[in-house]
């Protein structure tokens, strides 16, 4: 089957750097998704990392590691417009169509 | 980033009725585009996948006569809501999938929000 595991709520403080943990078991997997999503608002494409390791952009990166089916978005120097969720996903290949399989989010609250 | 819009972003409707939601991705073409539902406080579940020209294909127990799907060209894919009810009230989005080869990912539109009344 396809899983997705992430936390489904975290705290931080602004100015602070946060990691937020995606682990996955998808077959077919062919890339990792981060995206961002404001309360009443449809998600936004922050990441795609496909090869192991480090990507940086800007205030946020983010990690793959495919051997061992993890991954992480960083988050550094944190402001309060960065509460929000922060989806995980998982792009699998089923034959020539592609296909996000959705972590069920992580909740980020960004205390002053 | 490349820009996917959907039209309309909000629409209340009596049961019974049918609502047709677009979605265009504007500077890029888009073999494929999917529709998502998304409940409150749950994450996006994939209703199904539209190449263009060709039939979506659903995902388990998405209704394909109630939820047609139409991808007419590599920038306009629309999903109707037939004979809508209140549970199919919920939040709508479309994605599009674009880039260069190898580089493809996967932008949203900014929602459709359908109230069923």
């Amino acid at each position: 089957g396809q899983n997705i595991d992430q936390p489904t709520e975290m705290t931080a403080t602004e100015g602070a750097i946060v990691q937020i943990n995606c682990t996955y078991q998808t077959s077919g997997f062919n890339g990792l998704f981060w995206y961002q999503q404001h309360a009443g608002e449809a998600p936004t494409f922050l990441s795609y990392n496909v090869l192991d390791g480090l990507e940086e952009k800007g205030r946020f990166s983010s990690f793959l590691s495919r051997s061992k089916g993890y991954s992480y978005l960083l988050l550094k120097e944190l402001q309060m417009k960065d509460s929000a969720s922060y989806l995980c996903a998982s792009l699998i290949e089923p034959g020539s169509q592609g296909n996000l399989i959705f972590g069920k989010g992580t909740k980020l609250s960004v205390k002053p | 980033g490349a820009v996917v819009s959907q039209h309309p972003s909000r629409v209340i409707c009596k049961s019974g009725t049918s609502v047709k939601i677009e979605c265009r991705s504007l500077d890029f073409q888009a073999t494929t585009m999917f529709w998502y539902r998304q409940f409150p406080k749950q994450s996006l579940m994939l209703m199904a996948t539209s190449n263009e020209g060709s039939k979506a294909t659903y995902e388990q127990g998405v209704e394909k006569d109630k939820f047609l799907i139409n991808h007419a060209s590599l920038t306009l894919s629309t999903l109707t809501v037939t004979s809508a009810h209140p549970e199919d009230s919920s939040f709508y989005i479309c994605s599009a999938r674009g880039g260069w080869s190898g580089q493809e990912t996967q932008y949203f539109g900014p929602g459709t929000r359908l109230l069923v009344l």
